[in-house]
């Protein structure tokens, strides 16, 4: 079946540092790809998508691109700051099924 | 503007009664869905729909039902509460079936089972 696995947190960075979040997946057709944010006490929202291989999903300075090789979609950002803190949720959708999603990655950025 | 909202946002309810979680979004949508959040898991799809009168079961449905009788709104309802209940339940919609779709979420209903 379909399956998302996102390197296990907390991920702890000082401010401006470089992020990367790991996400590999594996499913039975040609997938879309999604990382969702969710701040404290909130529901998750779409942080950048990407529907085919070699698409760049963007938003807020974070990018992922989609990885056919190596099955990967790897959260990214150059310059984090406080306000990233949250939960990171990487999921696919494969064959208009339902979203399944990983365990989520935890960030705390400290100031 | 168009939103998705759960109720309520706690509760707490003893063993063995039956709860009824509510959801409702003002977008239109035809698929919703229901997820339960727990540490170490992340989210697991409980049951979702495709449009009014379809209901189907997700991951982990046992002791759930849904029914879906208008576009706005599907309820979820635990038929017998059991402490491994306890959890954030999160719903989502989204405009197709399509793999293009993001979801929209809810704010979640935290509930304890006790």
């Amino acid at each position: 079946g379909n399956s998302v696995t996102q390197m296990e947190g907390p991920v702890t960075l000082s401010e401006e540092a470089f992020l990367t979040i790991n996400c590999t997946y594996t499913a039975t057709g040609y997938p879309s790809l999604f990382w969702y944010v969710q701040y404290p006490g909130e529901g998750l929202q779409l942080l950048l998508k990407a529907t085919k291989a070699d698409d760049k999903g963007s938003n807020k300075g974070f990018e992922a691109t989609y990885r056919k090789e190596t099955t990967s979609f790897h959260l990214e950002k150059g310059s984090v700051q406080v306000s990233d803190s949250a939960v990171y949720f990487c999921a696919l959708s494969d064959l208009g099924t339902p979203l399944v999603f990983g365990k989520g990655t935890r960030l705390s950025v400290i100031a | 503007d168009a939103e998705i909202t759960q109720s309520p946002r706690h509760k707490i309810t003893e063993t063995g009664r039956q709860v009824t979680l509510a959801c409702h979004q003002t977008w239109n949508h035809n698929n919703m869905f229901w997820y339960r959040q727990d540490l170490g898991h992340g989210l697991r799809l409980i049951h979702y729909s495709y449009g009014v009168q379809d209901t189907n079961k997700g991951e982990v449905s046992d002791g759930y039902s849904v029914s879906r009788s208008n576009t706005e709104d599907l309820p979820l309802t635990l038929e017998s509460a059991a402490s491994s209940q306890t959890s954030v339940y999160f719903c989502a919609s989204s405009p197709g079936q399509g793999t293009n779709y993001g979801y929209t979420f809810g704010s979640g209903t935290r509930l304890t089972v006790v």
